[in-house]
């Protein structure tokens, strides 16, 4: 499967407690986004990745979370000290800009990694 | 600042008949819109998108969407409906942030 590869699908934790997600993205994709989905929500944006540099960051994303990918590869999101309102799906998606300035493009979506703080 | 607003959040059809799912959007400029769909437990996917060509688009499973300026809507048809479109459908807008603005969605019932 080359698709977007998201681990691990499924979380549960502690409030107060550490989580790490990873992302592997479509090989050849230069761009990498991080986006939350709430239950009856659609999806919002969180930040996004040109090879390693992280480009946008959304006020959604407070100092507890930080995302890395650190050789334009995988990514990583972490979400340290847990609290109830950080349920959620956390989606990856990535996409190609090569020959682009502009724009996102098609973006191509992992199947999301669900966390449910208790 | 570019947003769309999907204006049903439930759509019941039957087997065989038309699909309507109806998006306006609001944009400063002209906008790039998506449609994508989500099936339980799957990944989303992109159906079609509007990027200021042709007003009318085509894209996957039979599905295709107007672009109306004068009436800021991009709505998604489908001629008739399968059981297999029974999904999560969002309308999304490309901000010019270079991230994407979702909709809330549509979840789409497709009654046999």
């Amino acid at each position: 499967d080359t698709g977007v590869s998201q681990n691990p699908r499924h979380k549960i934790t502690k409030r107060g407690q550490n989580v790490t997600f990873r992302c592997d993205p479509i090989s050849e994709h230069n761009r990498l986004y991080w986006y939350r989905q709430t239950l009856g929500q659609g999806p919002e944006f969180l930040t996004y990745f040109q090879n390693e540099a992280q480009l946008e960051k959304s006020r959604l994303l407070s100092d507890r979370f930080s995302a890395e990918r650190p050789k334009g590869s995988f990514s990583t999101l972490e979400i340290q000290r847990t609290e109830q309102g950080d349920s959620a799906m956390y989606l990856c998606a990535s996409s190609s800009l090569r020959g682009r300035l502009v724009g996102t493009g098609e973006l191509f979506f992992g199947e999301g990694s669900r966390l449910t703080v208790l | 600042a570019q947003s769309v607003t999907q204006l049903d959040s439930h759509v019941s059809v039957s087997e065989g008949t038309p699909v309507l799912l109806r998006c306006n959007y609001s944009s400063s400029y002209s906008p790039s819109l998506f449609w994508y769909v989500q099936h339980p437990n799957k990944g989303l996917q992109l159906l079609l998108k509007y990027t200021s060509a042709a007003t009318l688009v085509k894209g996957i499973n039979g599905f295709e969407a107007e672009f109306k300026k004068s009436e800021t809507s991009f709505h998604l048809t489908k001629p008739s409906a399968h059981m297999s479109d029974a999904a999560e459908y969002f309308c999304v807008v490309e901000t010019g942030a270079n991230n994407l603005f979702f909709g809330t969605g549509t979840r789409l019932t497709v009654i046999p």
